[in-house]
């Protein structure tokens, strides 16, 4: 079982900023199978990114994805007031189980 | 637009089996994966397991023993039971697909578990 552990736990910001999420996999992610995914409170997770760095459908150019094997990057350029929520990265590679890292929050400084 | 919707009771005792049902509306569950995942309160995501619209089952192996995934094409619906459920059981269910990344989810059902 691949094991992610996001960096860091919490992330304070003010909007306009430039946020950078971390995901490290315990073990290389197979042909980069890595999504990234938000989650507001009471709502359920939005994809953002899968396959590492393509943008879901309708996913503001301001959210990027980036890295290969152990090493993935979420980067949202510049924080608008909606983008402050909990940011969740999932690995889908060769074999389950899917794993998902334990979410880095980004709140407002 | 794929629309997924989860159904079933909001509180099981324990030792009994939960029981979801997801919904899934503006397309057919032919030719993808259907997924159940859960969050307990506070807590980070768990996938559950899955099935394929071949009814190919994929389950977490912390929970294999207990869980089961089905499908019902007649009806455009797949279905999650959960076996012997404890405290640690409680928790948002969501339903997903369309692969194995989850582009389509449910609003969730909140569990509680409790006598």
């Amino acid at each position: 079982e691949i094991v992610l552990t996001q960096s860091p736990v919490t992330l304070s910001l003010s909007p306009g900023e430039r946020a950078t999420l971390s995901c490290r996999a315990s073990q290389s992610v197979t042909s980069s199978y890595l999504a990234w995914y938000q989650q507001k409170p009471g709502q359920a997770p939005r994809l953002l990114i899968y396959g590492a760095s393509t943008r879901a459908t309708g996913i503001p150019d301001r959210f990027s994805g980036s890295g290969s094997g152990t090493d993935f990057t979420l980067t949202i350029s510049t924080l608008e007031p909606e983008d402050f929520a909990v940011y969740y990265c999932q690995h889908y590679g060769h074999s389950p189980p899917w794993t998902f890292g334990q979410g880095t929050k980004v709140d407002i400084k | 637009q794929v629309q997924l919707r989860e159904s079933g009771p909001g509180l099981v005792k324990p030792s009994e089996t939960l029981s979801l049902t997801c919904s899934v509306s503006g397309g057919s569950l032919n030719f993808y994966y259907w997924n159940w995942i859960r969050q307990p309160p506070g807590k980070g995501l768990e996938w559950i397991g899955s099935i394929y619209y071949t009814g190919t089952t994929n389950y977490n192996p912390s929970l294999k023993s207990r869980v089961t995934i089905s499908l019902d094409t007649s009806k455009n619906q797949f279905s999650l039971k959960l076996t012997s459920v404890t405290a640690a059981d409680a928790a948002v269910y969501y339903c997903a697909g369309v692969g194995n990344y989850f582009g389509y989810w449910g609003q969730g059902s909140l569990v509680t578990v409790s006598s």
